[in-house]
Parts: C-alpha cells; sequence; structure tokens
C-alpha cells in the first residue's frame, strides 16, 4: 500500500538557516503530493503540492520538487523564521479514486533566534 | 469568512460515555473528512463522505459513526466501543474527490476520556 516516510524530528535550527525536511513515499502510479503545517494547538495548513513529476510547489518561501526517479518531495527553505516552527506533515494522495490523503509521521521544527 | 469549524476545541468525557464532534463547513465543498491524530503518528482516516447522505469508511472506522444529512455538517460519533478514543481529530473537506482537490483542514478537537 501507500506509504511516506519523513526525516524524524525534532530538528532544531537557528534563525535565518537553511532548512531541508526529507520526504520519500511509495506508491502505485503517480500520486499528487502535499506539505502540510500544523502550528502548535491548530489544525492542518495546506504548505504547498504538486501534481505531477518534475513540477515545483512553493508558498511562503518554502519549496519541494516532485522527483519520481527518487519518489522523494524534500521540503526546503532557505533561511528560517521562529514564526516557521511548527510541525510538518508530508502527504500523498494516489489517483486511483482513492479519497485518503496518506500522511508521514511528522517533523517538528524549532527554531531559535 | 469561509472556513472549517470544529467544536468544541477540548472535550473531556467520562469512559463509557457515546460523544459526539461537530464539523461545519460553508467553503460549499462536496466532500468531507475525519481523521484521527496521534502523538508521533501521521493522520488516519476514519470516515469520508463524498456527497450528502452517503459516507464511506476509512482506515479505523471501528468504534466510530458519522451522518451527513446536510452539505455543510459532518458530525463524527464516538461510541463507548472505541477501546483508545482519546486523540485529535481533525475534520477537513474539498471541493470534491478528483486528484486535483486539495483537502482544507478545520482546526481540531482535542478529545480525553477519563
Amino acid at each position: 500500500g501507500d506509504s511516506v516516510t519523513q526525516m524524524e524530528g525534532p530538528v532544531t535550527l537557528s534563525e535565518e538557516a537553511f532548512l531541508t525536511i526529507n520526504c520519500t513515499y511509495t506508491a502505485t502510479g503517480y500520486p499528487s503530493l502535499f506539505w502540510y503545517v500544523q502550528y502548535p494547538g491548530e489544525g492542518l495548513q495546506l504548505l504547498l503540492k504538486a501534481t505531477k513529476a518534475d513540477d515545483k510547489g512553493s508558498n511562503k518561501g518554502f519549496e519541494a520538487t516532485y522527483r519520481k526517479e527518487t519518489t522523494s518531495f524534500h521540503l526546503e527553505k532557505g533561511s528560517v523564521q521562529v514564526s516557521d516552527s511548527a510541525v510538518y506533515f508530508c502527504a500523498l494522495r494516489d489517483n486511483f479514486g482513492n479519497e485518503k490523503l496518506t500522511f508521514g509521521t511528522g517533523t517538528r521544527l524549532t527554531i531559535i533566534p | 469568512d469561509g472556513g472549517i469549524t470544529q467544536s468544541p476545541k477540548y472535550l473531556f468525557r467520562k469512559e463509557g460515555q457515546n460523544v459526539t464532534l461537530s464539523c461545519e463547513q460553508n467553503l460549499n465543498h462536496d466532500a468531507m473528512y475525519w481523521y484521527r491524530q496521534d502523538p508521533g503518528q501521521g493522520l488516519r482516516l476514519i470516515y469520508y463522505s463524498q456527497i450528502v447522505n452517503d459516507f464511506q469508511k476509512g482506515d479505523i472506522a471501528e468504534g466510530y459513526s458519522v451522518s451527513r444529512e446536510k452539505k455543510e455538517s459532518f458530525p463524527l460519533t464516538v461510541t463507548s466501543a472505541q477501546k483508545n478514543p482519546t486523540a485529535f481529530y481533525l475534520c477537513a473537506s474539498s471541493i470534491g474527490t478528483g486528484e486535483w482537490d486539495t483537502q482544507y483542514f478545520g482546526p481540531g478537537t482535542r478529545l480525553t476520556v477519563l
């Protein structure tokens, strides 16, 4: 079945550092890929998405490229801020009529000033 | 403002009691979903509904029930048959269930069973 493997956290970085959170997936066919962010005590917000190979999703300075050859969708940001502290979830949705999102376990990111 | 509301934010119940969690959306979305989140785990799908008066079981439906009598509402009942109900529950909705349809999430309800 489908699965998503995320880099284990927690991850702690200094402000303005470069961020990478790794995400790899297993799926049949060509899934759509997502990054969601969860701020403390809140629900999930869609951060970015990509629906086909080589697509790059981007939002709020974050980027992720859909790499079919490596089955990866790593999240990157060039210069993180304290306000980026949150839990980040990678997710996929297969495109065979399955409505379910399959989530990774989440990576907790803490940015220190 | 359009969005998804869940109430209450925190809910406490005694073991053996049924409890119903509310989810309302004014986005005019056809599809709605319930997920459960446990510490250190990703979200797991409980139930989903593609249209009014129709719903399907997700991966962990046992001990839960839902109804979809109105397009904007998808309440979840956690029954006494659910063996480990303490968790964070998230409701989501999407325009439809096509491959391009993004799911948007509500703020969640944290249920604690004492």
